[in-house]
């Protein structure tokens, strides 16, 4: 159990539909990261949140969005879904914001759009 | 941009093989490596990172990496590997000089090691 905990595990929905995936980081870290991971581009960094702030963003569709909140859990909203959206979304947490803290990621929420 | 290459994408193995996972990176900066390890059902786990000095870095359960500037590469190895060592391993990178955790990961190598 590396402490970052999501929910939820399993999101079945349709087309054209939003969703909120939620990321609850390890007691005292302050960054939050969101990756992507589909069989056709692999593990793809989303964004990065640092204390509340948008520290660093990836390759992020518009249709997507994030926050961190001052509890420090984090949203990701996904909306105007399409079937391509499909995936496995990790959320991460590390101690700081930099390039050497190291990651801890949580088991991730499945995401199947029909 | 950056971007990582990981050669082999499954590789299977015999217990106590020596095990060799290639990763690529092209950044022309500073970079901070690392291994990610995902076992079956379970969420992914740091192995190891580099971040400076000695180049070869031990991480857990008996893996190491050695990082090898002029090629760019960062290659994982295992003297002798264990069923229990079946798992996805991902090759990350990290601009070092930028003030952000962000990684780039590689598309991953599948391990399957037969008892």
């Amino acid at each position: 159990d590396s402490g970052v905990t999501q929910t939820p595990k399993h999101l079945i929905t349709a087309t054209g539909q939003r969703v909120t995936l939620r990321c609850s980081p390890r007691s005292g870290d302050l960054s939050v990261y969101w990756y992507q991971q589909s069989l056709d581009q692999g593990l793809q960094f989303l964004i990065q949140y640092y204390n509340g702030e948008e520290r660093a963003k990836g390759n992020i569709l518009e249709r997507f969005s994030a926050q961190q909140f001052p509890d420090l859990h984090s949203e990701l909203n996904l909306s105007s879904l399409e079937l391509g959206d499909s995936a496995l979304y990790f959320c991460a947490s590390s101690g700081n914001s930099g390039s050497r803290g190291e990651q801890f990621f949580g088991p991730g929420t499945r995401l199947t759009v029909l | 941009a950056q971007s990582v290459s990981q050669h082999n994408h499954h590789v299977i193995l015999s217990e106590a093989a020596s095990l060799e996972l290639g990763c690529n990176y092209s950044y022309g900066g500073t970079v901070n490596l690392f291994w990610y390890v995902q076992y079956p059902g379970q969420h992914l786990q740091l192995l190891l990172k580099y971040f400076s000095g000695d180049p070869l870095v031990k991480g857990i359960k008996g893996f190491e990496a050695e990082f090898i500037k002029s090629k760019f590469s960062f290659n994982l190895r295992k003297p002798s590997v264990q069923w229990s060592d079946t798992a996805e391993y991902f090759c990350a990178v990290n601009a070092g000089s930028s003030n952000t955790g962000k990684l780039i990961f590689g598309q991953g190598t599948t391990l399957q090691v037969k008892p």
